[in-house]
């Protein structure tokens, strides 16, 4: 099956300041990566997908790109804020109703004021 | 997207006891995922349910110890049999929506604890 590797385990910036995760996977019949947030307490909250006809996407302060022949994709947070900080997981897919979704180990954010 | 409604929110058991998390979606959905979170770590797929036939595992899950039922297309329930202190974790139902149905939402979750 899937397996999706995730680095940092553990991110610290300033606020104001980037940070960047990096994801990797296994399967290249994956198509589909999305990127969730999950906040203490709080289910994981869905924040940006890339399907693997993009290579870049951006909403807002976050940006992904997806390198499908590396097999790497990555999240990059723009000016963060405190309220970014988060556990911040990585998956993959195959592109259906009835594929399992493989988690990345997660990033544990911390942006400091 | 879709919403889904877990309950208990959490629990607190004895070891040896059994227990029964629901989850009610509120549109059809086609497959629902169950995952398991221990603290401060990843999401770990448990089993794929389908309404009318019987659950697949994931290897380290076995239906004796989490069978899963899956009576139509908005609800299943996942009981954690003869409970142990190991299984004390966040246990989330989930499914796919979306307009090619590709993105997957979780309930809250059901805290449970083996005490």
């Amino acid at each position: 099956g899937e397996q999706v590797e995730q680095l940092p385990s553990i991110l610290r910036v300033q606020e104001g300041s980037s940070a960047s995760i990096n994801c990797s996977y296994e399967d290249s019949a994956s198509n589909y990566f999305p990127w969730y947030k999950q906040e203490p307490g709080e289910n994981p909250k869905l924040i940006i997908d890339i399907r693997s006809n993009m290579e870049r996407k951006q909403i807002q302060e976050l940006i992904v790109l997806l390198d499908k022949k590396a097999k790497r994709f990555s999240l990059h947070i723009t000016d963060t804020q405190p309220g970014d900080s988060a556990m911040y997981f990585c998956a993959a897919s195959a592109y259906n109703a009835g594929a399992k979704l493989t988690f990345g180990g997660g990033t544990r954010l911390t942006v400091r004021p | 997207s879709v919403l889904l409604y877990q309950k208990p929110n959490r629990d607190i058991c004895q070891s040896g006891t059994s227990l029964k998390i629901q989850c009610v979606a509120d549109s059809q959905v086609v497959s629902m995922f169950w995952y398991q979170q221990f603290q401060e770590q990843s999401l770990m797929l448990m089993a794929t349910a389908n309404e009318g036939s019987e659950a697949t595992y994931e290897s380290g899950f076995t239906k004796d110890k989490f069978p899963i039922s899956r009576p139509n297309l908005t609800f299943s329930t996942l009981t954690v049999n003869n409970a142990r202190p190991g299984d004390s974790s966040i246990y989330f139902c989930s499914s796919r929506a979306g307009t090619n149905n590709e993105r997957l939402f979780f309930g809250h979750g059901t805290k449970l604890s083996v005490l």
